[in-house]
């Protein structure tokens, strides 16, 4: 069946440092939503990307959705320790959305 | 606040037995979905209501069972619980109009410890 792998699985930064993680789909997607899960909370939706090669940004994190739309990044410049969490891609597939383990990032003040 | 609730909060109970676990979706969702997360995991789907119908199933082990019900609330039950049923169950709603790459709206979690 369909895989979402991402990579990192962990990510320590310094505060102010940049952060990127990628997700990767086994096959195309029509679209790809990013999650944010906070430490003890639940997940959040943060962006849907629907069009090749498309960027968006929300004030410091960029969202990309690859040209052959089987990838995505999300980079966080500048990281705040109010970044720490665990971001999670997810894409349709054999199950409504199918959601990557999720990277998870810590923020060292 | 997603405007998805979950009850309860927290649960503890025995192997062997047999909880359920509440969800209701936002206002105007016509679409549940269940996770479980367990420790280090993602979100491994479950299943999947819509509009009272059964949509989609995930790795849902026999034991678990749901239902939506006509107020679009949902219900999972787990049965003959084992220590490895421990974990957090999110319940997400969704418009559910608009195929199968909907937005989903997560509700804090129920989380179920089995001793």
């Amino acid at each position: 069946g369909q895989q979402v792998m991402q990579i990192p699985q962990y990510q320590h930064v310094q505060e102010g440092e940049d952060f990127t993680t990628y997700c990767n789909s086994s096959t195309t997607l029509s679209n790809i939503q990013w999650y944010k899960q906070r430490p003890g909370g639940h997940p959040v939706f943060l962006i849907q990307l629907v069009k090749s090669g498309e960027v968006k940004k929300q004030k410091r994190l960029t969202f990309q959705f690859g040209e052959a739309k089987k990838n995505s990044s999300l980079h966080i410049t500048a990281t705040q320790t109010t970044d720490v969490g665990t971001y999670f891609c997810a894409g349709p597939g054999n199950t409504p959305l199918v959601f990557g383990k999720g990277t998870r990032l810590s923020v060292i003040a | 606040d997603s405007g998805v609730t979950q009850t309860p909060k927290h649960l503890i109970t025995a192997t062997g037995q047999r909880v359920t676990l509440r969800c209701s979706p936002r206002s105007g969702d016509l679409s549940v979905y269940w996770y479980q997360q367990s420790l280090d995991q993602g979100l491994q789907f479950l299943i999947q209501y819509y509009n009272g119908e059964e949509r989609a199933k995930g790795n849902i082990l026999e034991r678990f069972s749901a239902q939506q019900f006509p107020d679009l609330h949902s219900e999972l039950n787990l049965s003959s619980l084992e220590l490895g049923d421990s974990a957090l169950y999110f319940c997400a709603s969704s418009v559910g109009t608009s195929g199968r790459a909907d937005t989903q709206y997560f509700g804090p979690g129920t989380r179920l410890t089995v001793l």
